[in-house]
């Protein structure tokens, strides 16, 4: 059972270049996450999709853009990157209701 | 913006010993999660409480949520090595996303 998958694990980027970090989950779940992990600052929700073709900002949503391309899959894009996104960006799905099974994780630095 | 206060923040103690951890806030919640994330993990969900006075328990951990839905605790009994890792509570409250708490780190030593 491969639950929630994240890639890339580990990426580096310069100041002003985009990635997207993609993730997909196999459990047929409605609902898919995206939070990021700052040492001090607890987990915070960026955006989520309550269900397929729906999207919602969540806490801290400036300088992220999402896409839930089917029930699988909901990838994060950073159109240009800031050190101030450098963080662990953690993906989680769910039936409905609260994140029941998150990813590994992806640790982003931004010089 | 809801809050919620975990303590201690760290915690450190020997193989056998009980432990208690704290999550508290002064918003009302309709329900809670606790997670324990493990380093270069994520998150793995524990258990939800929703109703107050409520208390579950998950083979040597007993979970209480207030009788106010304010509060929550986790208690361990005969701590082991293998609980180590890093207690996160989250909260509902009305249609506002979940709101984690910062983390108790718990360190066990054999």
């Amino acid at each position: 059972n491969a639950g929630v998958t994240q890639t890339p694990k580990f990426q580096v980027l310069k100041t002003g270049q985009s990635m997207t970090l993609q993730c997909a989950q196999d459990m047929n779940h409605n609902s898919m996450y995206w939070y990021r992990q700052d040492p001090g600052m607890g987990l915070r929700l960026i955006y989520y999709s309550a269900s397929e073709g729906t999207t919602d900002k969540g806490e801290v949503p400036n300088g992220y853009n999402v896409s839930r391309l089917n029930k699988r899959e909901f990838s994060l894009r950073l159109e240009s990157a800031a050190p101030s996104q450098t963080s662990v960006y953690f993906c989680a799905s769910s039936k409905g209701g609260q994140p029941q099974h998150f990813g590994d994780g992806t640790r982003l630095s931004i010089l | 913006t809801q809050l919620l206060e975990q303590s201690p923040q760290f915690l450190s103690i020997q193989e056998g010993e009980n432990l208690t951890v704290y999550c508290n806030s002064s918003s009302v919640f309709s329900s809670l999660q606790w997670y324990r994330q493990e380093p270069g993990e994520g998150p793995v969900l524990l258990v939800t409480v929703v109703t107050g006075g409520e208390v579950k328990k998950l083979k040597r951990l007993t979970f209480q949520f207030g009788d106010a839905r304010k509060d929550s605790s986790l208690h361990i009994t005969a701590a082991q090595p293998g609980d180590t890792g890093l207690y996160l509570c989250a909260g509902k409250a009305g249609n506002t996303p979940l709101v984690f708490g910062k983390g108790t780190r718990l360190s066990v030593i054999a």
